[in-house]
């Protein structure tokens, strides 16, 4: 069982490049969730997608747009990199409950460590 | 989500016992406070959640007073492996789709 499979693990950019990562979970989640992780500080939220075919932002969506392709992929696209966009990117999983509710617990993924030069 | 405050950082050494307090004073009757646990290049893990008083696992106890201001993260008898991040989140997760994190608690365990 892999969990949230995140793809590339490192990437290096040049300023003004764009770039799509990518984001797959076999739990057969619901929720999904885009973070960003700055050096030494904690997780901020960019994009979450509740359900397949739905997005909505978070506290830091600017520079960035998301795709839920399906119930199983949820991608995060830089379409102008920035190096101010440099930092680790998670992305999560998260169940719905068989009575309606979200199952509290949510898996990570490794990380993806974007680099923009 | 309510408005979590935990200390920045914390050292302990090898088989003391870490206590982490997180203070929410604006928590809602409906919400309930999770924990997660963050290893150095790894992404977040679930560890514990509780809605009032005491909540034991095999990683951890969460003590949550009366009040439910505040609530306590113990680590029995820490290793040098239990050195991370740790997060106290608080909110409606069970219905709250989002899901934020703050800058959470860094442990350091020394030998």
């Amino acid at each position: 069982n892999a969990g949230v499979t995140q793809t590339p693990k490192f990437q290096v950019l040049k300023t003004g490049q764009s770039m799509t990562l990518q984001c797959a979970q076999d739990m057969n989640h619901n929720s999904m969730y885009w973070y960003r992780q700055d050096p030494g500080m904690g997780l901020r939220l960019i994009y979450y997608s509740a359900s397949e075919g739905t997005t909505d932002k978070g506290e830091v969506p600017n520079g960035y747009n998301v795709s839920r392709l399906n119930k199983r992929e949820f991608s995060l696209r830089l379409e102008s990199a920035a190096p101010s966009q440099t930092s680790v990117y998670f992305c999560a999983s998260r169940a719905m409950g068989q009575n309606g509710l979200m199952n509290t617990e949510a898996f990570f993924g490794q990380g993806t460590r974007l680099t923009v030069v | 989500l309510a408005k979590t405050t935990q200390p920045i950082s914390m050292d302990s050494y090898e088989g003391q016992e870490v206590n982490i307090t997180c203070s929410h004073n604006n928590i809602a009757t409906n919400d309930y406070i999770t924990w997660y646990q963050q290893f150095p290049s790894q992404g977040p893990r679930f560890i514990i959640q509780g809605y009032k008083t005491k909540v034991t696992n095999e990683v951890a106890s969460l003590f949550i007073p009366a009040d439910r201001k505040s609530s306590t993260l113990s680590l029995p008898r820490v290793s040098l492996s239990d050195t991370a991040v740790y997060y106290c989140l608080v909110g409606d997760t069970f219905i709250d789709y989002k899901l934020s994190f703050g800058a959470g608690t860094t442990v350091t365990v020394r030998a």
